[in-house]
């Protein structure tokens, strides 16, 4: 099993600044990665997958790195839309047992 | 444009089963591999079940094999999941996913709304 970790579990930060947010696999995952940003009350959204790859109709402050182990998201100029929580999600091993991050909650400081 | 909604969610005693249903539209429900995800009251989101485009493969988190079924009827465009001998951890919203991007499963572009199942006597 991929236990994936994410850091921190709450970051503060202020609109229009930059946020980082962090994502570890116990395991190499490659880029076989996604980010999804979730919303009280509704469902999550995909952002980012393969690691790097902004999905439909995300905007560009949105992006995404890393490969292997260690993985991070970042939203650039932070809008007052963004703050949610993030979770990311590997797809890498076979049989497809997927794993979840436990969620970055991105908060207004 | 690609939607998902469930449906069949609701009350059940500890021990008790449920059929989650997922109807699909805005795709070819049969070329791509369906997924169940969970998620907890205020918790995370949690990986329950993959099933391939045939039903030939099926794949399920531990906490609900030889419990919990995924099944699909492509004629009906329509995901299900057979939940038996439900336990109070297995309460959350249940959501149906896909990506429509590749056959193979991977991340998910596509979700539906979710369905709520609390398990309580």
């Amino acid at each position: 099993e991929i236990v994936m970790t994410q850091s921190p579990a709450t970051l503060s930060v202020s609109p229009g600044e930059r946020a980082t947010l962090s994502c570890r696999a116990s395991q190499s995952v490659s880029s076989n990665l996604a980010w999804y940003q979730q919303k009280p009350g509704q469902a999550p959204r995909l952002l980012i997958y393969d690691a790097s790859t902004r999905a439909t109709g995300i905007p560009a402050r949105f992006s995404g790195s890393g490969s292997g182990t260690d993985f991070t998201l970042s939203i650039s100029s932070l809008q007052s839309e963004d703050f949610a929580v993030y979770y990311c999600q590997q797809y890498n091993n076979w049989p497809p047992a997927w794993s979840f991050g436990q969620g970055t909650k991105l908060e207004i400081k | 444009e690609v939607q998902l909604v469930e449906s069949g969610g609701g009350l059940v005693q500890p021990g008790g089963s449920l059929r989650l249903s997922c109807a699909a539209s805005g795709f070819t429900f049969s070329d791509y591999w369906m997924t169940w995800v969970r998620q907890a009251p205020g918790r995370g989101l949690e990986w329950v079940a993959n099933i391939e485009q045939d039903e030939r493969e099926k794949y399920y988190v531990d906490s609900v094999k030889g419990r919990f079924t995924i099944s699909r009827d492509n004629a009906k465009n329509s995901l299900y999941l057979e939940m038996n001998s439900l336990t109070v951890e297995d309460t959350a919203v249940y959501y149906c996913a896909t990506s429509v991007d590749t056959a193979m499963v991977t991340y998910f572009d596509y979700w539906g709304q979710g369905t709520l199942v609390t398990v309580s006597s």
